[in-house]
């Protein structure tokens, strides 16, 4: 029954080394989003897609890139992982991009660079 | 600016006592209003929300919260706590500007047998 998916759940890169993270839906929802969390804090947006349409957080750096090839499949591509970056990393989905459009949130993936 | 406070990092409870997570909100207009819980490396999981309507809200678990218009004020509330509900709870609004989910810093609840 799981709606949003992660894979892998942990992802152990090396620094500098180039990583990608999965997330797939089976709910049809037109919106698709990566966030980050660190430490137990809140979740920090990163971006999030609407259909094909890709909007980018200001203060998302560069090194994070995405791909949404089709509606169920969504990619968080880092591309030179820093100790920094290691947190978790949650994808999440919604229906639509409106005010009442509650956001179901996949099981993450932990990252760990060394 | 729209923002949530969750004033308390930790909360205590034995277990069978009712429980409170408290959230106050910020925000210009109607506020839509959430809860999340998250399990230890898991993602969150939606527990409810306020759109418009009842101001008492029910979602999973037996959880409910209040929506408190003069107090600004949006509590996670249960009658009686269970072990299993230790985790990670997170409050949440829509911001209006931007129609992005803004995040309170989290409580742990602890519940202890």
């Amino acid at each position: 029954d799981a709606m949003v998916i992660q894979n892998p759940r942990y992802q152990v890169t090396q620094f500098g080394k180039p990583v990608t993270l999965s997330c797939s839906q089976t709910l049809n929802h037109n919106v698709m989003y990566w966030y980050q969390q660190k430490s137990s804090q809140a979740p920090k947006l990163l971006f999030h897609y609407y259909d094909k349409d890709f909007n980018n957080e200001a203060d998302t750096p560069d090194n994070f890139q995405s791909r949404r090839p089709n509606t169920s499949f969504c990619f968080l591509d880092i591309r030179s992982p820093g100790l920094g970056d290691a947190a978790m990393y949650l994808c999440a989905t919604s229906r639509d991009w409106g005010f009442a459009d509650t956001q179901y949130f996949g099981p993450g993936t932990r990252l760990t660079v060394l | 600016a729209q923002s949530v406070a969750q004033p308390e990092d930790q909360v205590n409870v034995a277990e069978g006592n009712p429980l409170t997570v408290k959230c106050t909100y910020s925000v210009s207009g109607n506020p839509y209003l959430f809860w999340y819980v998250q399990y230890p490396n898991r993602g969150l999981q939606f527990l409810l929300k306020y759109i418009t309507g009842d101001n008492l809200v029910k979602g999973s678990y037996g959880f409910e919260a209040e929506f408190n218009k003069s107090q600004t004020s949006f509590h996670l509330k249960k009658p009686s706590a269970l072990v299993s509900d230790s985790a990670l709870y997170f409050c949440a609004v829509r911001d209006m500007n931007t129609d992005k989910l803004i995040f309170g810093t989290g409580t742990r609840l602890q519940v202890f047998p």
